[in-house]
């Protein structure tokens, strides 16, 4: 069964300070791995995905992600926080053979930016 | 626009009034899935379908039905609800090759 931890329900950081957001997660199967962001009152926004290919994936807004497999862990980071960044944001696991089936969610972690 | 469109966004019901969430996706993709989130438990599955008449159970599906007439549409069905249904819903689509897309959510309130 696949599952996902994330630290910490809430994380704040000054503007223009790194974020790091941290993901760890458990898969019988090489994982496909996903960190969505939710904004106020909307859906979920796809950030980035790793599928395998190179394990320094690149995201929109100048997040990227690292797979670690020794660490079992996909922690999202971003060297300059911005103010529009405030968000949740949903680390996820899917074990699905083209990454778009079941996916199985961490509890999230809501990040603050302080001005 | 390709979008996932959820009808209503907002609803406060009573507990054992049936009622009918509908979601519809303008891309024609193959997958569509309901989940719910609740604060400190991020989202959970509830329905999935990988195709027309094709549904499956995710991991929450107890209180819920789901049917899959039609590619685009992947309504969801609370036949008695209870006040342990009120949550934040969220229906996504793929097609077999790309990410979930997700909807804006429906809050639904069960008094």
């Amino acid at each position: 069964a696949q599952s996902v931890t994330q630290l910490g329900s809430h994380v704040s950081v000054s503007e223009g300070a790194l974020v790091l957001l941290r993901c760890n997660y458990s898969s019988s199967v090489p994982p496909y791995l996903f960190w969505y962001v939710q904004y106020p009152n909307q859906g979920l926004q796809l950030l980035l995905k790793y599928t395998s290919a190179a394990t320094l994936v690149k995201g929109i807004n100048g997040f990227e992600a690292e797979f670690k497999k020794s660490e079992t862990s996909f922690h999202l980071t971003k060297p300059s926080a911005h103010m529009s960044d405030a968000a949740e944001y949903f680390c996820a696991v899917s074990e699905g053979a083209r990454g778009n089936e079941k996916l199985t969610f961490g509890t999230g972690t809501r990040l603050t930016i302080i001005p | 626009e390709a979008q996932v469109t959820q009808n209503p966004r907002y609803l406060i019901t009573v507990t054992g009034k049936k009622l009918t969430v509908t979601c519809s996706q303008n891309m024609n993709h193959e997958y569509m899935s309901w989940y719910r989130q609740d604060p400190g438990l991020g989202l959970r599955q509830i329905y999935y379908s990988m195709n027309v008449e094709v549904t499956d159970k995710g991991d929450v599906p107890e209180g819920y039905k789901v049917s899959r007439k039609e590619k685009r549409n992947f309504p969801l069905i609370l036949e008695s609800p209870s006040p342990n249904q009120t949550s934040l819903y969220f229906c996504a689509s793929s097609s077999y090759t790309d990410t979930q897309y997700f909807g804006p959510g429906t809050r639904l309130t069960v008094l």
